[in-house]
């Protein structure tokens, strides 16, 4: 089975960092993944880890360590556009991966 | 390219009616997904097809649920006879994912259905 847990909601202020954990067990791994959802509209992709370590992407880094199950979201210098749900998704793998998805993190960002 | 694109954007319908919801994946993508959004549930994947063919479809909750995709460039989801329960945010995604690699999946802007 997949168990994907991530907390329910965060709150920030503009220009603080906010590190948002998933941590999940599946049968299977071959990457993880975290997007970005507003209110209404559709996923986007932030980054994917599929070694263990940190991938940094301009604000946004993601960190992976396959042996505990976990992986971290890091946001820096919050904007107020960066309020939105951040959604943790593991791919299990085999010929073909499936995205299986946590039940996403609310963040709200505070002026 | 215009992205994922889906029809239509919403859709109310009455218990018991069939519904269709459309797709046209990013040309020259690969693997299309069918995934649920409810609050209860979050994002669920339904199926998913690679170059057409129908991979994995255990994430259909029922025998009411059909998906097809006759061509690369288009796919149906199709939900008869319709319940309220089935009342969720419809999104297919695309991808060029082949063999072992992954690469991000694209959603489309979503199909908001309501079955009252």
């Amino acid at each position: 089975g997949q168990n994907i847990d991530q907390p329910t909601e965060m709150t920030a202020t503009e220009g603080a960092i906010v590190q948002i954990n998933c941590t999940y067990q599946t049968s299977g791994f071959n990457g993880l993944f975290w997007y970005q959802q507003h209110a209404g509209e559709a996923p986007t992709f932030l980054s994917y880890n599929v070694l263990d370590g940190l991938e940094e992407k301009g604000r946004f880094s993601s960190f992976l360590s396959r042996s505990k199950g976990y992986s971290y979201l890091l946001l820096k210098e919050l904007q107020m556009k960066d309020s939105a749900s951040y959604l943790c998704a593991v791919n299990r793998g085999s010929t073909l991966g499936r995205l299986y998805f946590g039940r996403g993190t609310q963040l709200t960002v505070w002026p | 390219d215009a992205g994922v694109i889906q029809s239509p954007r919403h859709e109310v319908t009455e218990m018991g009616q069939e519904v269709t919801l459309r797709c046209k994946p990013i040309s020259g993508h690969n693997s299309l997904f069918w995934y649920r959004q409810t609050m209860m549930r979050g994002l669920e994947l339904l199926i998913y097809f690679n170059n057409n063919v129908p991979i994995d479809d255990s994430g259909m909750p029922e025998d009411r649920f059909s998906a097809k995709m006759p061509n690369a460039s288009f796919s149906t989801l199709k939900i008869q006879p319709s319940e309220p329960r089935d009342s969720a945010v419809y999104f297919c995604a695309s991808s060029l994912g082949t063999g072992t690699e992954n690469t991000e999946a694209f959603f489309g802007q979503g199909t908001r259905l309501t079955v009252v």
